[in-house]
């Protein structure tokens, strides 16, 4: 299996408070993803990131910032949370010159709750 | 705007074959089709690729039709363990957006 880990992989937290998640990757992949998914909308990309300090909106940005300092990190920062944000997010990670496909590599996840 | 639809879900039998259609309309000719298998509590696992034709591998085949405004997951003689939710996805070449269908839960059946 790819060396993707997420952290916390479970956590609990209120409203209106900021959480941050890491994704770290030991592949050297030069694109990260984070998704949340949520039951009836499978996945749904957040934002992704195509190098160190290179990053852009997916389709569910909104809420959500991210950063990328080393290729290895990608941190998603829900700036305030709100129970809407109640979800399982995933990290993945891809490279398309290092394989015949671009496929991508899914971390274990991260189940957050917003009370 | 290109989409993706998939059935929400099908049953089936161990050893039989598992045909799963995926719709996908306003592809162009460089944008590539996958699919991913999903256990409960795992990250989604990569199955196949494709962009036209047929592609086979270890586990699956895909069929992209001419037109490319679907393709079909075939499983070959599936078992018990086959059942998990599988997801098209559709990367468009021009702006690289990902186009993620909502998931098919597929239960096989003893």
């Amino acid at each position: 299996d790819a060396g993707i880990t997420q952290s916390p992989r479970h956590k609990v937290t209120e409203t209106g408070t900021p959480v941050t998640l890491r994704c770290h990757q030991t592949e050297n992949h030069r694109y990260m993803y984070w998704y949340r998914q949520d039951p009836g909308h499978g996945l749904r990309l957040i934002h992704y990131s195509y190098g160190v300090k290179d990053t852009d909106k997916g389709e569910v940005s909104d809420g959500y910032s991210v950063s990328r300092s080393k290729t290895e990190d990608f941190l998603l920062t829900l700036e305030s949370a709100t129970s809407s944000q109640t979800s399982v997010y995933f990290c993945a990670i891809s490279d398309p010159g290092t394989s015949d496909y671009n496929e991508q590599f899914f971390g274990p996840g991260t189940r957050l709750t917003v009370l | 705007l290109a989409k993706t639809t998939q059935p929400i879900s099908m049953d089936s039998y161990e050893g039989q074959e598992v045909n799963i259609t995926c719709s996908h309309n306003n592809i162009a000719t460089n944008d590539y089709i996958t699919w991913y298998q999903q256990f409960p509590s795992q990250g989604p696992r990569f199955i196949i690729q494709g962009y036209k034709t047929k592609v086979t591998n270890e586990v699956a085949s895909l069929f992209i039709p001419a037109d490319r405004k679907s393709s079909t997951l075939s499983l070959p003689r599936v078992s018990l363990s086959d059942t998990a939710v599988y997801y098209c996805l559709v990367a468009l070449d021009s702006n690289y957006q990902l186009i993620w269908g909502a998931g098919t839960k597929l239960i096989i059946k003893p």
